[in-house]
């Protein structure tokens, strides 16, 4: 079965401030691991891609432990504009077929 | 930069009545997807299209759904005989060969009345 697990949310925290998402998955074969955001009623916008232990991109880490099949996004100093849905994707089949998770809301306050 | 387009933007249909949700992809990608979200849920995956036929599909992708390439840019998705449950946003997707990342389009809202 194809799962793929996050923090139901919402997160609200203030501007500045640091926060961290979780994410699991089922399929230990799996070997890319996807952040995409989602502003509300729009498309999912890839975030940050995750192949080895990690990825950092400005404000933004991802690490990985494939041996616990988890997955975590961690955000600092939180802008206004970082308010959004948070998916946790992962493809599940050589045609990469993305599972998607339901999604992490995160709303930064003044 | 270029992106997935998709038309219409919003689609109200009654029951029974069939849609066709039209997609141009990225013009170099080669591996097609629809995704669907309905209001409130996570994004499900519907369908993946390689070249020219379909490679996977889930268990929602039934009889009543069809994709085709009818052309070298446009890719669709057709609903027969659309019912209440259908409505949610679309999402076409589209990646090349060197990643595995899919870029999404901005999706079609359906509606069934």
């Amino acid at each position: 079965r194809k799962e793929v697990e996050q923090d139901p949310g919402p997160f609200n925290v203030p501007e500045g401030a640091t926060v961290a998402f979780n994410c699991t998955y089922s399929n230990s074969a799996s070997q890319s691991f996807f952040w995409y955001r989602q502003d509300c009623r729009k498309e999912p916008k890839l975030l940050m891609s995750v192949y080895s232990s990690g990825n950092e991109d400005g404000r933004f880490t991802a690490q990985l432990n494939r041996a616990s099949q988890y997955i975590s996004l961690l955000i600092r100093d939180s802008k206004l504009s970082d308010s959004a849905t948070y998916l946790c994707v992962v493809p599940f089949s050589g045609y990469s077929t993305l599972t998607f998770g339901k999604g992490t809301m995160l709303l930064v306050s003044p | 930069e270029p992106e997935v387009t998709q038309t219409p933007s919003h689609q109200v249909t009654q029951m029974g009545q069939e849609v066709i949700l039209r997609c141009v992809p990225i013009s170099n990608h080669l591996y097609f997807y629809w995704y669907r979200q309905i209001l409130g849920q996570k994004v499900e995956f519907l369908v993946s299209f390689y070249n020219n036929e379909i490679s996977e599909k889930s268990e929602i992708f039934d009889d009543q759904f069809s994709v085709e390439r009818p052309d070298g840019s446009n890719f669709t998705l057709k609903i027969r005989s659309t019912k209440l449950e259908d409505s949610a946003m679309y999402f076409c997707a589209s990646r090349g060969v060197v990643t595995d990342t899919q870029y999404f389009g901005p999706g079609t809202r359906l509606t069934v009345l």
